[in-house]
This record gives C-alpha cells, structure tokens and sequence, in this order.
C-alpha cells in the first residue's frame, strides 16, 4: 500500500520569496514520486520526478525536490515565487516498476502568491 | 510529444442519459490509459486502468456498469457514463503511459454536468 501525505491545503507567499511545499509518503518499496501542477479547469502538467539516481530533481519553471529516504520526504522548492506559479499542486506516489504502477495522489496544495 | 487529449472539454446532459467522453493520445501508441475522478477542490481518484484490448480494472467502489471503459485501439479510450445522475457531476480526467516508461500523461480534462 501506498499514500501520499501533503502538509497544508494553502500556502501563500510573496512575490520574489521562497516557496515550500511538503510532501510525505508511505511506501513498501522503493517509491517513484512525482509532482503536478493543476491550473483551473485544466488537466495535469508534470512538474519533476524521481525514479532512482540523484536524489535532487529539478524540473520545469524553476522547480526542484529532494528525495530524502530518511525522511520519507519529497517537498518542492522554488527559490523565487512569481506570480504564474499561482495554481494547485499535487505530489503522486508510484511503485513501479516494483509493484502497481498506479499513481496515489495527495489531497493538494493550493499556492496562492501575494504581489 | 507526448500530448493527451480530451473531448469534449465540457458537456452537460440531462439525467437518465449516457454521455461518452474520448480520450486520445496524440503522437505515441498507449498501452495503458486511466481514468481519474476529480471533485471541486479534492485530489483525483482512480476509477479504472484500461490496457488496449482488454477488459479495463476498476477501483474498489466504481461502478462497471455505470462508467463503460474502452480501449479498442492503441491510441483511444471511451468512458461512457450510463444513466448520469447530478452526483456524477464531476471532472473526469484520463491519463496515458506507453509501454515501459513509467510515467502517465495527462489530458485536459471533461467537465460533466449532469441536470
């Protein structure tokens, strides 16, 4: 079984600052995790993943995570905020290639960023 | 590469009536597709997995009988929502992966509403 746990339904920062945006997961095998961005009424973008390898991702609009087994941790940074990042964002947990390939979505993190 | 998409983008039915809602991906062959449930302001939920050629799996309180899967070709799938009722009033969303990679890509996502 797997689970995807994000820490905060709303994060709001300014403009220029950092953004942090937590992901936990549960996991009986080595995890594939990921990231998505959901604009309204539109589908998912992915953002980064990690499969095996370097434990730091970066990925598209400036964004990176770091896998930290220790931690069961997966959180996304950004080192400057701008105002398109304004969206919601979702960490997704994976067993494949070891198991079901079926993604598990936490419940979201809406990002709002103050001008 | 790698585009998903969706038709139609939005459609309201009438209850008591069946809409069907397609699923394509554009420029590689899918060998697996899913279906995600998405209501305002939650994560998506898995509804089913379809591999082309198949009967598609469903999660654990999905309805078969009611959202008819499809995959008859390597790049389509249809879910059919049979005798909509206004509580399957929601985003549907599909996702794509090809082969051995081990990543989904998203469409855009149907909003259905259903009076």
């Amino acid at each position: 079984a797997q689970s995807v746990t994000q820490l905060g339904s709303h994060v709001s920062v300014s403009e220029g600052a950092l953004v942090l945006l937590r992901c936990n997961y549960s996991s009986s095998v080595p995890p594939y995790l990921f990231w998505y961005v959901q604009y309204p009424n539109q589908g998912l973008q992915l953002l980064l993943k990690y499969t095996t390898g370097a434990t730091l991702v970066k990925g598209i609009n400036g964004f990176e995570a770091e896998f930290k087994k220790s931690e069961t941790s997966f959180h996304l940074t950004k080192p400057s905020a701008h105002m398109s990042d304004a969206a919601e964002y979702f960490c997704a947990v994976s067993s494949a290639p070891f198991g079901n390939e079926k993604l598990t979505f936490g419940t979201g993190t809406r990002l709002t960023i103050i001008p | 590469g790698a585009v998903v998409s969706q038709h139609p983008s939005w459609v309201i039915c009438k209850s008591g009536t069946s809409v069907k809602i397609e699923c394509r991906s554009l420029d590689f062959q899918a060998t697996t597709m899913f279906w995600y449930r998405q209501f305002p302001k939650q994560s998506l939920m898995l509804m089913a997995t379809s591999n082309e050629g198949s009967k598609a799996t469903y999660e654990q309180g999905v309805e078969k009988d009611k959202f008819l899967i499809n995959h008859a070709s390597l790049t389509l799938s249809t879910l059919t929502v049979t005798s909509a009722h206004p509580e399957d009033s929601s985003f549907y969303i599909c996702s794509a992966r090809s082969g051995a990679i081990y990543e989904q890509y998203f469409g855009p996502g149907t909003r259905l509403t259903v009076t």
